[in-house]
């Protein structure tokens, strides 16, 4: 069935260090691919998304494209800060109006 | 705009008793599903309702279920409740599809079933 692997940590990294969070899907169509974040005692944000092969999706310093061939969607930031200290999930849209969820990687950035 | 609400914010309930969860989504917005959050199973679909039917299901028992009123808010109620029922019940709301559009979640309802 539609599922998502990606890393699960927790990863703890200084500020201004480089971050990628790997993410592959398997789907039976073409999904839509997304980024969420989690903020302590938060729901989730969308952080970027993604809705067609070779789409970049990014925001706040943080891109990731739609790699068909290799069925990934990997998130990249060159330079996290303290404040990007969160829980990151990667998700698919499943083609049947739900998204498929990733288990979500902890990250804490230490000044 | 106003966000994605949910009410309560914090229940504790003991086992055998049942339980309704609140969500009023984003103004317009018309398609509302819900998703539970545990540390070892992760985010799980429950449901999707979108102009008051059921559009989708997920794998959880018939205990639980939920509705959507005329006005898109929606209510999701889980009976004979369980201790593995404890968890965070997210809702998120889009404006028709799921698969497309951005969905935005509420902050949730931390259920606590002693």
């Amino acid at each position: 069935g539609d599922s998502v692997t990606q890393m699960e940590g927790p990863v703890t990294l200084s500020e201004e260090a480089f971050l990628t969070i790997n993410c592959t899907y398997t789907a039976t169509g073409y999904p839509s691919l997304f980024w969420y974040v989690q903020y302590p005692g938060e729901g989730l944000q969308l952080l970027l998304k993604a809705t067609k092969a070779d789409d970049k999706g990014s925001n706040k310093g943080f891109e990731a494209t739609y790699r068909k061939e290799t069925t990934s969607f990997h998130l990249e930031k060159g330079s996290v800060q303290v404040s990007d200290s969160a829980v990151y999930f990667c998700a698919q849209s499943a083609g049947s109006e739900k998204l498929v969820f990733g288990k979500g990687m902890k990250l804490t950035v230490n000044p | 705009k106003a966000g994605v609400t949910q009410t309560p914010r914090y229940l504790i309930k003991t086992r055998g008793q049942q339980v309704t969860l609140s969500c009023s989504p984003i103004s317009g917005h018309r398609s509302v599903s819900w998703y539970q959050q545990t540390p070892g199973q992760g985010l799980q679909f429950l449901f999707e309702y979108f102009s008051e039917t059921q559009r989708n299901k997920g794998n959880f028992p018939g205990r639980f279920s939920g509705r959507q009123f005329s006005n898109s808010r929606s209510e999701m109620n889980v009976s004979t409740l369980e201790l593995g029922d404890s968890a965070l019940y997210l809702c998120a709301s889009s404006l028709e599809r799921v698969g497309q559009e951005t969905q935005y979640f509420g902050p949730g309802t931390r259920l606590l079933v002693l």
